[in-house]
């Protein structure tokens, strides 16, 4: 299984960009990662997913280096309601597509 | 509307009591599964099921049992077996698609405390 490091906690000013790293040096090829995030108490959120080129949505982009090694998580203006635990996740299909959960960053939004 | 529904949000019970936690979905999607959250700690898989009466063991299946009778429901019972039951329990569903990008949906979860 693929483990992803991300930073524990980050702080971001209101309507700027927040940037959110991840680490995922041992990735297999065919392996995607996963971006969802969880609001206190309720049930994670999915934000969006990549497997080598950068990917944009309506609530975040996604961009992932070449070597596969690492990706970033940006949500383009930040808001008061992305105060959330922010999940990066290398998505395993031999169990079944199970979601490896680690401890994600805790990202706090400031007016 | 389509979602996942857990029920209830909120779950007392007493030491040595099996309880059984409900989940349903409504959007046609086959595969569905149970994970574990425990305070300040990132989820872990406890069962899981690709299809209509087939379910395979997760990362923390002891004191745990699941069916899968429907499709559109996979209940979880925590047995008095499960040492230490207290946690957010989540539901989460995945429909077909290609093997490497079926994104998985989350139900907004229940606190289960045992007294």
């Amino acid at each position: 299984d693929a483990k992803t490091t991300q930073p524990p906690s980050m702080d971001c000013a209101e309507g700027r960009a927040a940037n959110l790293p991840c680490n995922h040096s041992t990735i297999s090829g065919n392996e995607y990662v996963y971006w969802y995030r969880q609001i206190h108490s309720q049930g994670p959120q999915y934000i969006i997913h990549g497997l080598k080129n950068n990917e944009t949505n309506e609530m975040a982009s996604l961009i992932i280096t070449e070597d596969r090694k690492s990706s970033t998580l940006i949500l383009p203006h930040a808001t008061l309601r992305d105060t959330a635990v922010y999940y990066c996740i290398a998505l395993n299909y031999n169990q079944g597509g199970k979601l490896i959960f680690g401890q994600g960053t805790e990202l706090s939004v400031k007016p | 509307d389509g979602g996942i529904t857990q029920s209830p949000k909120y779950l007392f019970r007493k030491e040595g009591q099996n309880v059984t936690l409900s989940c349903e979905q409504n959007l046609n999607h086959d595969a569905m599964y149970w994970y574990r959250q425990d305070p300040g700690q990132g989820l872990r898989l406890i069962y899981y099921s690709q299809i209509v009466n087939d379910f395979q063991k997760g990362d923390i299946a002891e004191g745990y049992s699941v069916s899968r009778e429907k499709k559109e429901s996979f209940p979880l019972t925590v047995t008095s077996a499960q040492k230490n039951p207290t946690a957010f329990y989540l539901c989460a569903s995945k429909g077909p698609g290609s093997r490497y990008t079926d994104t998985q949906y989350f139900g907004p979860g229940t606190r289960l405390t045992v007294l």
